[in-house]
């Protein structure tokens, strides 16, 4: 069975701060790992990717990978109450060749002024 | 940019009608899916499809059917609606298959009332 799981939340952090999403994930043949933001009644966008260990930054936005740990986490450095939202990890496993994603259950965020 | 079209936002039907919800996508992608997600459940894979009238079964396929008769558009069957199928239904497509960025791109979704 492959299972992604993240922190339950919700998580609440001052505006300014730095907000930590954790997700893991069950099979080590994973291949692709994936950060989706959800506002509420909206649909999920893609807003990280990462492939390959180590950290990945866009913007405010830093992704890090750790394969050995089975491990993904999400930075939100300087939060804004415009980030506040579900966020959602998902992951591909190598095996998985029609493009399947595997998602967590999201970990609901309130970046409160 | 990809856009991933579902033809309704809201709707309502009532118990025991035939549904139909229809995604379409513009980036020429192979892979579409078909999600539902309810509070505290997460997203939960109904039926993909990796081809024109290729179709897989996700984790809760019962009471659903598929139909991909043409590469853009994929079409979600509630065969007799039930009131436990409100949810918010959600369209998805992504390119290729057992390539590295594989993310999946969202239509804006269905939200889904039987009455």
């Amino acid at each position: 069975q492959k299972e992604v799981e993240q922190n339950s939340g919700p998580l609440s952090v001052p505006e300014g701060a730095i907000a930590s999403l954790n997700c893991t994930y069950s099979d080590r043949g994973s291949q692709s790992f994936f950060w989706y933001r959800q506002y509420s009644g909206k649909s999920p966008e893609l807003i990280m990717s990462i492939y390959s260990n180590g950290d990945k930054e866009d913007g405010r936005f830093t992704a890090q990978l750790n394969k050995a740990s089975q491990y993904v986490s999400l930075l939100i450095r300087d939060s804004q109450p415009s980030d506040s939202a579900t966020y959602l990890c998902a992951v591909k496993w190598r095996g998985s060749t029609l493009g399947r994603l595997y998602f967590g259950r999201g970990t609901q965020l309130t970046v409160w002024p | 940019d990809v856009k991933v079209t579902q033809s309704s936002r809201y709707l309502v039907k009532r118990t025991g009608e035939k549904v139909f919800l229809e995604c379409v996508q513009d980036m020429d992608h192979e892979n579409m899916f078909w999600y539902r997600q309810d509070p505290g459940l997460g997203l939960r894979l109904i039926y993909f499809s990796y081809d024109v009238k290729m179709k897989e079964k996700g984790d809760i396929p019962e009471g659903y059917s598929v139909s991909r008769e043409k590469k853009e558009r994929f079409s979600l069957i509630l065969e007799s609606a039930s009131t436990n199928q409100t949810s918010m239904y959600l369209c998805a497509s992504s390119s290729g298959r057992g390539q590295l960025n594989t993310e999946a791109f969202f239509g804006q979704g269905t939200r889904l009332t039987v009455v």
